[in-house]
């Protein structure tokens, strides 16, 4: 069964470093998130992207955030300057259509630990 | 208003119970998902809905969307200890956004 795949799986950065978390969607998917997930709280979007741009993004989507679809497969979140507060479950997900119908499938997550 | 009040926070039951779950908001929701996670992974779809009051089953799981579109419940018949867990709701909001607004999550445990 097609799956969402996320690497790596933990991810260790000094605060201040930039990372970039990678993930490869489901093949015939058009449209990629970034989701994360500080440890026991709900899950919070971070960031949705069609066409090689970014179509809608939170709040929590700042200046230190960018993504970037490199080549036909892969999907990155980089964080340039990391921060304490960053430490998270990053997730990616992917869906065939925006809206209605719809169905967004996650990848197995980044643990991103800041020192 | 864009909050998805989910409860009960947590859940302890005996296997072969029935569990129900449920998620209510003042927004209205174009579709409704309710998800299962694992301790470190990601969430797993277990069922989508899309249409008001529709009933929706996955072998033991049943879900219904609100006829409002404002609340969906979530129920697991004769739960085994392989639903333990934590179970989102989440919603896509009327009105264009592509983001899910997640619910805060049930924490299911099963005594078998």
């Amino acid at each position: 069964e097609p799956e969402v795949t996320q690497t790596p799986s933990h991810q260790v950065t000094q605060m201040g470093q930039e990372v970039i978390l990678r993930c490869v969607p489901i093949s015939n998917h058009l449209y990629f998130y970034w989701y994360r997930q500080i440890l026991g709280q709900k899950v919070e979007f971070l960031v949705s992207f069609y066409n090689n741009e970014i179509s809608e993004k939170s709040e929590i989507f700042d200046d230190q955030f960018s993504v970037e679809r490199p080549d036909g497969s892969n999907f990155t979140l980089k964080i340039r300057s990391t921060k304490l507060e960053d430490s998270a479950m990053y997730f990616c997900a992917s869906s065939e259509g925006k809206w209605q119908n719809t169905e967004a499938f996650f990848g197995q997550g980044t643990r991103l630990t800041v020192v | 208003g864009q909050q998805l009040n989910q409860s009960p926070q947590s859940m302890f039951i005996q296997e072969g119970e029935d569990v129900s779950m449920n998620c209510t908001s003042s927004s209205i929701f174009n579709t409704w998902l309710w998800y299962k996670q694992d301790p470190g992974e990601g969430p797993v779809l277990l069922i989508a809905l899309y249409k008001a009051g529709e009933l929706t089953s996955n072998g033991r799981l049943t879900a219904q969307f609100g006829i409002t579109r404002k609340d969906s419940f979530l129920n697991i018949s004769a739960s085994i200890p392989s639903d333990v867990g934590i179970y989102f709701c989440a919603g896509q909001l009327k009105g264009g956004s592509e983001k899910l607004v997640f619910g805060k999550g049930t924490k299911l445990t099963v005594n078998p």
